[in-house]
């Protein structure tokens, strides 16, 4: 069965340093990896993803996140965080052969110091 | 604003009552996708709809119920509410049933079950 890791369960950053939210998958295949980031009160909202080809893949409001077949992860990353980042930030796992559900991780909440 | 609408935004009820969640996909998305988000089993898939028929189903309850109409809205039907079942719910459409299509995800359904 497919299943998603995120270890941090918290972590703080100043702003304007940098970022990076750690995701380790099991699956067997090759499957469809995305970040999605929730604010408060609010819905999720698809950051990046990935399903083939270049394993660095970049998204919106800055983020990137790196594919290592070998490390099992898809780690997310930004140069430089702003105090709007802060939100929680789920890395998910998709494939066609468990029923193009999404399994997530239980989530990264980031908090962002001024 | 993905789109994506959910109605009720609130829910309070009272153990042992039904309830019914409502989703309107994006325009021209065929897939509905539900999810509950709980403090203790954080984001877990629900049930997946594709142009009125049921594709698959993931940790879903007997107690729970849910069918995609014509108009493609969708709804989920809980009943005998425990206190458990106090939860966010998140409604996601897609154009197409695979995996490797975004799910866009509505601001939920509050549900607090006293």
């Amino acid at each position: 069965a497919q299943s998603v890791t995120q270890p941090d369960i918290h972590i703080t950053v100043s702003e304007g340093a940098s970022l990076e939210l750690r995701c380790n998958y099991s699956y067997g295949a090759t499957p469809y990896l995305f970040w999605y980031v929730q604010s408060p009160g609010q819905g999720l909202q698809l950051l990046l993803k990935y399903f083939s080809g270049d394993t660095l893949v970049q998204g919106i409001k800055g983020f990137e996140a790196e594919f290592k077949r070998s490390q099992s992860s898809f780690n997310l990353r930004k140069p430089s965080v702003h105090w709007s980042d802060a939100a929680e930030y789920f890395c998910a796992v998709g494939s066609m052969e468990y029923g193009n559900k999404l399994v997530f991780g239980a989530g990264t909440i980031l908090r962002v110091k001024s | 604003d993905s789109g994506v609408t959910q109605t009720p935004k609130h829910l309070i009820t009272a153990t042992g009552q039904r309830v019914t969640l409502r989703c309107s996909p994006r325009s021209g998305d065929l897939s509905v996708y539900w999810y509950q988000q709980s403090l203790d089993q954080g984001l877990q898939f629900l049930i997946h709809y594709y142009n009125g028929e049921e594709r698959a189903k993931g940790n879903i309850l007997e107690r729970f119920s849910a069918q995609q109409f014509p108009d493609l809205h969708s709804e989920l039907n809980l009943s005998s509410l425990e206190l458990g079942d106090s939860a966010l719910y998140f409604c996601a459409s897609s154009i197409q049933s695979g995996a490797h299509n975004e799910q866009f995800f509505g601001p939920g359904t509050r549900l607090t079950v006293l």
